[in-house]
């Protein structure tokens, strides 16, 4: 089975130059999140969707960051501009949510972001 | 405020010996914890997780203990093997409108050393 797959893996970009990250969640899980990963703060929510319902962005760090999720299938995270404090890992996440949910979470690899 | 604490950096132990990975919590709300592992450039992958109706859970070689009075949780690995060398993140969560929301500490690396 096909795990979360995320796009790109790097990217290296200048600052004020915009950030498209991807993120195809596994087939049949219903929620999705995408987490940064920050040697200062660790692994942080940024945005939560179940049933491509944003449910949850009070993690997105301000208006550069937006995140859509057009179809089950399919998410993007993007920042514009970016700045160099979002360097950092971008972790997309699935899961299946039923009555109560176990918290089990489905990594990606990761998108590393470096912003010169 | 850090809800969710791993104060060791880093661990190194010898194969063969037990691995004691541990975890402190400040929000009396959560109500399940989760052990995630991360090898280099891959996403987490979970091991093991705990309710907190419970103190132990058991899967082959890891444990995780709960102490809730202490607001404390440890994971014991046993015996440990040089390929569990990798970064261990403590989680929690609350049950109920936010149960999706885990914290995360901000993990512990364990090294295995042959």
């Amino acid at each position: 089975d096909a795990g979360v797959i995320q796009s790109p893996r790097h990217e290296v970009t200048e600052m004020g130059q915009e950030v498209t990250l991807r993120c195809k969640p596994i087939s049949g899980h219903n929620s999705l999140f995408w987490y940064r990963q920050t040697m200062m703060r660790g692994l942080e929510l940024l945005i939560y969707f179940n049933n491509n319902v944003p449910i949850d962005d009070s993690g997105m760090p301000e208006d550069r960051f937006s995140a859509k999720m057009p179809n089950a299938s399919f998410s993007t995270l993007k920042i514009q501009p970016s700045e160099p404090r979002d360097s950092a890992v971008y972790f997309c996440a699935s899961s299946r949510t039923s009555g109560q949910n176990t918290g089990e979470l489905f990594f990606g690899e990761g998108s590393r972001l470096t912003v010169l | 405020d850090q809800q969710v604490k791993q104060n060791s950096p880093s661990l190194s132990v010898q194969e063969g010996r037990i691995s004691i990975l541990n975890c402190d919590y400040t929000n009396s709300m959560f109500d399940y914890f989760l052990w995630y592992k991360k090898y280099p450039a891959e996403g987490p992958t979970f091991l093991i997780s705990i309710s907190s109706i419970k103190d132990k859970n058991e899967d082959g070689r890891f444990t995780v203990f709960l102490n809730k009075s202490a607001k404390h949780l440890s994971l014991h690995i046993v015996p440990s093997q040089p390929g569990d060398s990798a970064v261990y993140f403590c989680a929690a969560s609350v049950s109920g409108g936010s149960n999706y929301k885990l914290t995360f500490g901000k993990g512990t690396l364990l090294t295995v050393n042959p």
